[in-house]
């Protein structure tokens, strides 16, 4: 299974919402990643987690909370966003976090915030 | 800061014509290089990547990259393109923040194949 699910494909939320992003993979990675891609722009990196832990938070707002609860599932809790938060939520997935493997991404969450 | 630069917006190009997407980097130490593809609201699907040896790196989908150090680029090609190839191509470059991975983007190769 070299594949990374994320749920739900699409999601519109209010400011005042409170939502989640899930992610899950079965390669059995350590390392697993949120990234942020506005359109017709590269992706950028939001959070590292490895084997578990928070390693890198890219100066993200605190209204993005991101939770590994175990070594296949990562999410990201949504809270009080603004509207230029709306993109394209990718996570990836590698088999660690300091080698040179390659990361495998999943589809995507396209998030709306009104 | 590792970086890679892509200086073509869009590449235009006739099925069955060889194609190719130019990246260039700037890097401290050995590049850790990789090519992915993202066609509309999908993800990113890894092509290939160079960590060291050969020049000419072979990937998916009949994608092959060539690594240039004295011209520090690493452009993506294929023999002959196909409609279906037609996509946002991204360039990447590993970086390290504290021992951790980072991807590096560029800022992506829109590909058309024309029929």
């Amino acid at each position: 299974d070299t594949e990374v699910t994320q749920t739900p494909k699409h999601l519109v939320m209010g400011m005042t919402n409170k939502k989640s992003l899930k992610c899950e993979q079965h390669m059995g990675h350590r390392a697993m990643y949120w990234y942020k891609q506005k359109a017709k722009k590269p992706p950028e990196l939001m959070f590292v987690y490895s084997y578990e832990k928070l390693s890198i938070n890219e100066s993200v707002p605190s209204r993005f909370s991101p939770e590994c609860p175990n070594s296949s599932l990562l999410n990201l809790h949504l809270h009080a966003l603004q509207p230029e938060d709306s993109a394209l939520y990718l996570c990836a997935s590698s088999q660690d976090s300091g080698g040179a493997g390659e990361q495998f991404f999943g589809p995507g969450t396209r998030l709306t915030v009104l | 800061a590792q970086s890679v630069a892509q200086p073509e917006d869009q590449v235009n190009v006739a099925e069955g014509n060889p194609l190719t997407v130019k990246c260039t980097y700037s890097v401290s130490g050995n590049p850790y290089l990789f090519w992915y593809v993202q066609y509309p609201n999908r993800g990113l699907q890894f092509l290939l990547k160079y960590i060291t040896g050969d020049n000419l790196v072979k990937g998916s989908y009949g994608f092959e990259a060539e690594f240039n150090k004295s011209q520090t680029s690493f452009h993506l090609k294929k023999p002959s393109a196909l409609v279906s190839d037609s996509a946002l191509y991204f360039c990447a470059v590993r970086d390290m923040i504290a021992g951790f991975q980072k991807l590096v983007f560029g800022t992506g190769t829109r590909l058309l194949v024309s029929p």
